[in-house]
């Protein structure tokens, strides 16, 4: 079962824009994830989150965590044509030792970045 | 280079016809997974290895075995395919450290069963 939906499915952008999109998830969680997907590769991750975080920077990457809402957000400022990619979230219901390793993604969100 | 790297990249058989698309990885990471990747569906876990020998079903294993005789390999073998098991399938692993870290991905298999 897919633990982390994503929202926009789709974004798409100007180069210098920022891009936001949001995962929100059902149960409590250890931490939450964002990876990256460039068409037809594997995913590469961007980014970790603990559940006692409540944001976290990594260059122009911006993440927060609300576990009250059940939700996370991604921000990616100044997008460049580069940043065309799909992302998706991540997370790790790891509070119990029979929930270790399931770590369950959502469908994504397909970012295009225009010059 | 670190890497998890996964063979075959690309494959087409017939429905019956057993095969094996192995995973192996160099970071001495204790934890291994198996994703399928399915147009508007995400990634879905079909098995995952916390450590030698210790094997578990996610959420979609029917049709498929893992074994994880080694540390660095963890092969997925699909006894009998049917043509519902096309899909795009990824392995990854990670350290474990009370929770899954970060996740070191393939660059995938594209499976297609005719």
């Amino acid at each position: 079962s897919q633990q982390g939906e994503e929202d926009p499915q789709a974004l798409s952008i100007q180069e210098g824009e920022n891009a936001t999109m949001n995962c929100s998830y059902k149960t409590s969680i250890n931490n939450l994830q964002w990876y990256r997907q460039n068409s037809g590769r594997g995913l590469v991750h961007l980014i970790l989150i603990r559940s006692n975080e409540r944001e976290k920077h990594s260059g122009r990457l911006r993440v927060t965590l609300d576990t009250s809402k059940k939700s996370s957000s991604l921000l990616i400022t100044a997008s460049r044509a580069a940043d065309t990619a799909s992302y998706f979230c991540a997370t790790d219901p790891s509070l119990t030792t029979d929930s270790w390793g399931k770590l369950q993604f959502g469908a994504g969100t397909q970012v295009v970045v225009t010059p | 280079e670190a890497q998890v790297t996964q063979n075959p990249r690309y494959l087409i058989t017939v429905t019956g016809k057993k095969l094996t698309v192995t995973c192996s990885q160099n970071m001495n990471h204790e934890y291994m997974s198996w994703y399928r990747q399915d147009p508007g569906l995400g990634l879905r876990q079909i098995y995952y290895s916390m450590n030698v020998e210790v094997t578990d079903k996610g959420d979609v294993p029917e049709g498929y075995k893992v074994s994880r005789k080694e540390k660095r390999n963890f092969p997925l073998i699909l006894e009998s395919p049917s043509p519902n098991q096309t899909s795009l399938y990824f392995c990854a692993s990670s350290w474990v450290q009370g929770s899954t870290g970060e996740l070191f991905f393939g660059e995938g298999s594209r499976l297609t069963v005719l």
